[in-house]
């Protein structure tokens, strides 16, 4: 079957570095997305990564290895609004997005 | 603003009773999707429109219906609601066949079956 495994929870410190991995099996891949979704309100777009590597974009990176199966999220210089959940998406060889359970990141002062 | 919008924002209603979703976008996005998310699960796709006219089932359809008879507007309707259809649905909408495949979301609608 497909799957998407991340943490459930996380906590870090204001102003620190994080980072929320991501791993996966599904059939076929065609890019990971990332959002990010406060808690009450829709989820919104972060990132995308469809080859290998680093994406970076502003205090959000997200990196890519397609032969493990894997992706991170790093946010920078945490800010108490980054607080939320962040969702891993992959699309499968059907187009279908298949999503993650989400990681509620907890900001603490 | 540019967007989706859901109606009704929440809703209490009894087992049995009938209940459309209503979602509406202005982006001219071809593609649009139902999505279900319950604690501690991903989203759930329920069903998702490629192009108005055409419709196909998604993870989780059973108990649910859509019809895509314009571009703007993919109505989710619940024929006889049962409890366990209690979540926040959300619709989302994409360009699809456009470079990724970014999904825009509504503000979703958050549903009690009792």
């Amino acid at each position: 079957g497909q799957n998407i495994d991340q943490p459930t929870e996380m906590t870090a410190t204001e102003g620190a570095i994080v980072q929320i991995n991501c791993t996966y099996q599904t059939s076929g891949f065609n890019g990971l997305f990332w959002y990010q979704q406060h808690a009450g309100e829709a989820p919104t777009f972060l990132s995308y990564n469809v080859l290998d590597g680093l994406e970076e974009k502003g205090r959000f990176s997200s990196f890519l290895s397609r032969s493990k199966g894997y992706s991170y999220l790093l946010l920078k210089e945490l800010q108490m609004k980054d607080s939320a959940s962040y969702l891993c998406a992959v699309e499968d060889s059907n187009y279908q997005l298949i999503w993650g359970a989400g990681t509620k990141l907890i900001i603490k002062p | 603003i540019a967007g989706i919008t859901q109606a009704p924002t929440s809703q209490i209603l009894a087992a049995g009773r009938r209940m459309t979703l209503r979602c509406t976008q202005d982006m001219r996005h071809n593609a649009m999707y139902w999505y279900r998310q319950d604690l501690g699960l991903g989203l759930r796709l329920i069903h998702y429109s490629n192009t108005a006219g055409t419709t196909g089932k998604g993870e989780v359809p059973d108990g649910y219906s859509v019809s895509r008879a314009n571009t703007d507007d993919f109505p989710l309707t619940l024929a006889s609601a049962v409890p366990s259809q209690t979540s926040v649905y959300f619709c989302a909408s994409s360009s699809r066949g456009t470079g990724a495949n970014v999904l825009t979301f509504g503000a979703g609608s958050r549903l009690t079956v009792l």
